[in-house]
């Protein structure tokens, strides 16, 4: 069965404490890896999609990468505003072509 | 104009009630979505509309029911709900492609009394 998990589930730093979130998945056919920030009682913003491993996308404090079963999302310095819900989704051909949400880590970033 | 639109913000409704949820993007995406979230889990998808047909149902109550009268507007009309059926609902739109990048609103949080 296709899977995404993320961890961790919930993530607490010190302002300017870099960190990492992992997404792994098992599945097969992947067409697209997606991160998505999210805020309290908002919908999920659009951050990177990746297509292929070895892939690398940066946008100011957040770096992406892709290998064959996991992504990372990595944090340098993180501010206070970088708190939210990151979400991972993967786009399978074979899963009647939708994206496939992981269950999210929730980050908290502390002045 | 880069900005899905979800109206309204918040619905209280009684599980009688006959109610709708509205979305709106003039970007000029030709696949929009409905989505459910529940609290402090991921979206959960519920209907795809490609080109103003429906091209995924994923299993959801007759209760929910989705209209798409042109290509910037998408509808969900709600009747009889249920208590469990309280959750923020999600409208999103991509460009072309099934599930390319998706532009979410902002939701509608529903509370089912």
């Amino acid at each position: 069965e296709d899977q995404v998990t993320q961890s961790p589930e919930a993530l607490r730093l010190q302002e300017g404490e870099s960190s990492s979130l992992n997404c792994s998945y098992t599945v097969s056919g992947l067409r697209g890896l997606f991160w998505y920030r999210q805020d309290p009682g908002k919908g999920p913003e659009f951050l990177f999609t990746l297509y292929s491993a070895g892939e690398e996308k940066e946008k100011e404090r957040l770096k992406a990468t892709l290998t064959k079963k996991e992504s990372f999302l990595h944090i340098t310095a993180p501010k206070p505003e970088d708190s939210a819900t990151y979400l991972c989704a993967v786009h399978i051909k074979a899963a009647g072509n939708k994206l496939t949400f992981g269950g999210g880590t929730r980050v908290l970033v502390k002045p | 104009d880069t900005e899905v639109t979800q109206t309204p913000k918040h619905l209280v409704m009684g599980m009688t009630n006959k109610k709708s949820l509205k979305c709106e993007q003039h970007m000029g995406h030709r696949a929009m979505y409905w989505y459910k979230q529940k609290a402090k889990k991921p979206p959960e998808l519920m209907f795809v509309y490609s080109y103003e047909k429906l091209s995924i149902n994923e299993s959801v109550p007759s209760r929910f029911s989705p209209e798409c009268p042109n290509s910037s507007l998408l509808n969900l009309h709600l009747h009889a709900l249920q208590p469990e059926d309280s959750a923020l609902y999600l409208c999103a739109s991509s460009p072309g492609g099934l599930n390319e990048k998706l532009f979410f609103g902002s939701g509608t949080q529903l509370s089912v009394l």
